[in-house]
């Protein structure tokens, strides 16, 4: 079946702009995560829905970043007006349930660079 | 909140030698799962573990998580260059979320 998958691979944009970025989870699933992972570094939690519940949104670093999560399948995470620092790689990430006991399953991931 | 701190943060080996990273939580952990990350990709779910004491082998991977539920170890017997990559774990917090420790990037000489 088909896994995590994530859009656009690669985005470059320039500083200012909004930027939209897509991930599919596997079907199913009703958890879903997103990280940032700089160049090198570890995993960033930035936000998690979990079906209907609100989402934890405690690791998104500024109000220029915000997601949702429609119909509870697809989500999209955007990032407005991108800053430099804002250049790393978007990971989304799925899992069964919100159990801490369900495996994380990972998509590509989106590697932004902000000019 | 809680932490999950991996040591070391970097480990590089000649191949055939051993590799050990270590993950320790400031909490007891329900359980705590293993993913590598290759160069350029994404991680890569293990294993889980989730008894007081238990050990658990995937070929040369040797998984242990301690008494206290509160650290693990990963080593890996005689490395090869496939090896190669960053190893992660992670436990779940007070409210089930996984946090993920930094990983140990390990690199092997051929």
């Amino acid at each position: 079946g088909a896994g995590v998958s994530q859009s656009p691979s690669n985005k470059v944009t320039e500083k200012g702009k909004d930027v939209e970025l897509r991930c599919d989870p596997i079907s199913g699933h009703t958890a879903l995560y997103w990280y940032r992972q700089s160049l090198g570094q570890g995993l960033e939690f930035l936000i998690y829905f979990q079906g209907n519940s609100a989402p934890d949104k405690s690791g998104l670093p500024s109000d220029r970043f915000s997601a949702e999560r429609t119909g509870g399948s697809v989500s999209t995470l955007t990032i407005q007006r991108t800053q430099q620092e804002d250049s790393a790689v978007y990971l989304c990430a799925s899992s069964l349930s919100r159990l801490s006991t369900d495996t994380q399953y990972f998509g590509p991931g989106t590697r932004l660079t902000v000019l | 909140g809680q932490q999950v701190m991996q040591i070391p943060q970097y480990q590089h080996v000649q191949e055939g030698e051993d590799f050990t990273t270590y993950c320790n939580s400031s909490t007891t952990l329900s359980n705590i799962q293993w993913y590598k990350q290759r160069p350029g990709g994404h991680p890569v779910f293990l294993i889980q573990l989730v008894k007081s004491g238990e050990v658990k082998k995937q070929k040369r991977l040797t998984f242990q998580f301690g008494e206290a539920k509160k650290n693990s170890s990963l080593h890996i017997t005689a490395t090869q260059t496939t090896d190669v990559g960053t190893y992660f774990c992670a436990g779940p917090n007070f409210s089930e979320k996984l946090v993920f420790g930094k990983g140990t990037k390990l690199t092997v000489n051929p």
